[in-house]
């Protein structure tokens, strides 16, 4: 498996409260990925990364906020939850740009009462 | 916008039957469509891959084709097995771009 941690596994936190998720790689990989699923949407891209500090939005960004200060770690912070919030988030790394393998983590599942 | 669509959302077959779970994409700039397979609680793992200069590939038990005039694509699964039972996502990806557009998913259930 790749070396991609995801943490917390599981988090139920209240409206309004800020949450940040984190994602850790040993694979020295420059892109990172977050994603979330949902049913009857499949895998959505919330946020990437293309190397240190460079970010940049995917389709689903509103609500959401990441950071980027170390090649190992990708930061997702929901700056005030909301109930739409309530999903599993995955985060995912790939060595080249495009027309490549990404890995996945296991997933954190996030529910926003 | 783009958009794949994945079709069925959930297949069952026989343990030794053979399993098509298949994509149609809007964007005829794609050129890269990967398949993954999830099991019950951890992430997406690639099973295989297909470009556009290429009409199908295979490996063992696995076989995708591409038709890129009808901007059509399938996983073949031979010979099914318990195993196979997971979700299974098609995805399409245009050169240049980091951004993956997901299918909805095929949930397969391989009965023994």
């Amino acid at each position: 498996d790749a070396g991609i941690t995801q943490s917390p596994r599981h988090k139920v936190t209240e409206t309004g409260t800020p949450v940040t998720l984190r994602c850790h790689q040993t694979e020295n990989h420059r892109y990172m990925y977050w994603y979330r699923q949902d049913p009857g949407h499949g895998l959505r891209l919330i946020h990437y990364s293309y190397g240190v500090k460079d970010t940049d939005k995917g389709e689903v960004s509103d609500g959401y906020s990441v950071s980027r200060s170390k090649t190992e770690d990708f930061l997702l912070t929901l700056e005030s939850a909301t109930s739409s919030q309530t999903s599993v988030y995955f985060c995912a790394i790939s060595e080249l740009a495009r027309e490549t393998e990404a890995f996945f983590g296991q997933g954190t599942r996030l529910t926003v009462v | 916008g783009e958009n794949v669509e994945q079709h069925p959302s959930t297949l069952s077959v026989q343990e030794g039957d053979s399993a098509v779970i298949k994509c149609t994409y809007s964007d005829s700039a794609s050129n890269y469509f990967p398949w993954y397979k999830q099991e019950l609680g951890k992430g997406p793992q690639l099973i295989i891959d297909i470009r556009s200069n290429v009409g199908e590939k295979k490996d063992q038990r696995i076989a995708v084709t591409l038709n890129k005039t009808a901007k059509h694509f399938s996983l073949h699964i031979t010979e099914t097995q318990p195993e196979d039972s997971a979700v299974y996502f098609c995805a399409a990806s245009r050169g240049g771009t980091y951004k993956y557009i997901f299918g909805t998913g095929t949930r397969l259930k391989v009965l023994a």
